[in-house]
């Protein structure tokens, strides 16, 4: 079964506008992975938070992580039409094998 | 290379047929993770190499499902027998190390079973 969920399925904004994707997972993690894929092809990797983070930023992303409610959140600030993509949680426990979620499917209209 | 690399990128074959998908991961990095994703799905793991280490292959989904990684570079993931239900796009990653935990991924390869 999957570990991570991402919430919501999809989700369409106007360029200019904040996109908030949320991660919800069962069982305690060690790390969580936020990852975009473009066009269903190879996903490339954002940002990394472990269990003892709480926030971290990249550029125009925010990811913040509540281990108490097992959720993490992902928000792009002012998003841009390239930031269509779809966009993937990957929790990590005690091995190094990542168990991803569904993803959510973000469009971003120009 | 500059990243990991995937072939082919496409792949057709009829059902029964055998097929092998190549992975050359990122020069240096000792882990290697092949992934399945079929459509509007997440990535389902198959199977991961780390180093000269016995490979975890908890994630195969059949016995005709088999996968090597020689001189800990090229992979090779091989499909016997293909079903309809295999088809998917099959993504490679490599990571410098298990502890980096970031991976890099190829652009994979879409195999259609017919």
């Amino acid at each position: 079964s999957q570990q991570g969920e991402e919430d919501p399925q999809a989700l369409s904004i106007q360029e200019g506008e904040n996109a908030t994707m949320n991660c919800s997972y069962k069982t305690s993690i060690n790390n969580l992975q936020w990852y975009r894929q473009n066009s269903g092809r190879g996903l490339v990797h954002l940002i990394l938070i472990r269990s003892n983070e709480r926030e971290k930023h990249s550029g125009r992303l925010r990811v913040t992580l509540d281990t108490s409610k097992k959720s993490s959140s992902l928000l792009i600030t002012a998003s841009r039409a390239a930031d269509t993509a779809s966009y993937f949680c990957a929790t990590g426990r005690g091995s190094y094998i990542p168990t991803f979620g569904r993803g959510t499917s973000l469009i971003v209209h120009p | 290379g500059a990243g990991v690399s995937q072939s082919p990128s496409n792949k057709v074959t009829e059902k029964g047929k055998d097929v092998e998908l190549r992975c050359d991961p990122i020069s240096g990095h000792t882990a290697l993770y092949w992934y399945r994703q079929s459509l509007g799905q997440g990535l389902e793991f198959l199977i991961y190499f780390q180093g000269n280490s016995a490979p975890d292959k908890s994630g195969l989904p059949s016995d005709r499902f088999s996968a090597e990684r020689t001189g800990g570079s090229v992979s090779t993931l091989t499909i016997q027998r293909t079903q309809q239900e295999d088809s998917a796009v099959y993504l490679c990653a490599s990571s410098l190390t298990p502890e980096s935990h970031e991976q890099f991924f190829g652009p994979g390869t879409r195999l259609t079973v017919l």
